[in-house]
């Protein structure tokens, strides 16, 4: 079954704004993921948010997590024209669904120079 | 030096063919996963190894079969595929398994199977 959910489906903005993509799930969880994937190529894992943290930086990237509302949200702060991709969330739960990695449908970015 | 390597990278092939999706990984790591992600970009696992021993085995048609000789290869063989095969199927790794803890996973570059 989906487990992440993201919004918007799609967004466009212009070079050097921020993009705010949400994710929203259903169960609890041990962790959630944030991956990156380029039109053609496989997945590239950004940040792991583990469930008892509630923000997390890595570069550019800001990950946060309420695990109450069982939301994350990724913010990318002065988008590039490479940061085009589109963007999933996933999430883990092992104790139930055997630790699977569970898949959004992701958010397509666009970024316009 | 490719992490996770998967042959072949595109796949066309006639209904009622069987074929096999190869998977390499050199990080050394001890599972190994399949996923399919169709035409909406939906991304579904199907199998899971973690040192050759099976331990996620989702619904899937048991014309799909994974094999797994040694812990740095995964393989997926398909037998009579159907139209509804069509999909990219992504293999991945992990450290260890996802139950085990917090581990990202690290993706090959994919295999577009088309079948007509």
């Amino acid at each position: 079954s989906q487990q992440g959910e993201e919004d918007p489906q799609a967004l466009s903005i212009q070079e050097g704004e921020n993009a705010t993509m949400n994710c929203s799930y259903k169960t609890s969880i041990n962790n959630l993921q944030w991956y990156r994937q380029n039109s053609g190529r496989g997945l590239v894992h950004l940040i792991l948010i583990r469930s008892n943290e509630r923000e997390k930086h890595s570069g550019r990237l800001r990950v946060t997590l309420d695990t109450s509302k069982k939301s994350s949200s990724l913010l990318i702060t002065a988008s590039r024209a490479a940061d085009t991709a589109s963007y999933f969330c996933a999430t883990a739960n092992i104790y139930n669904q055997g630790g699977k990695l569970i898949f959004g449908q992701g958010t397509e970015l666009s970024v316009k120079p | 030096d490719t992490a996770v390597s998967q042959t072949p990278k595109y796949l066309v092939t006639q209904m009622g063919n069987d074929k096999s999706i190869k998977c390499e990984q050199n990080l050394g790591h001890d599972t190994m996963y399949w996923y399919k992600q169709d035409s909406k970009k939906f991304l579904k696992i199907m199998f899971s190894y973690n040192n050759k021993e099976l331990i996620i085995n989702e619904t899937v048609p048991n014309r799909f079969s994974p094999k797994s000789p040694d812990k740095a290869h995964l393989n997926l063989h398909i037998n009579s595929l159907e139209l509804g095969d069509s999909a990219v199927y992504f293999c991945a790794s992990s450290q260890v398994p996802q139950m085990r803890g917090n581990t990202e996973a690290f993706f090959g570059q994919g295999t577009r199977l088309t079948v007509v």
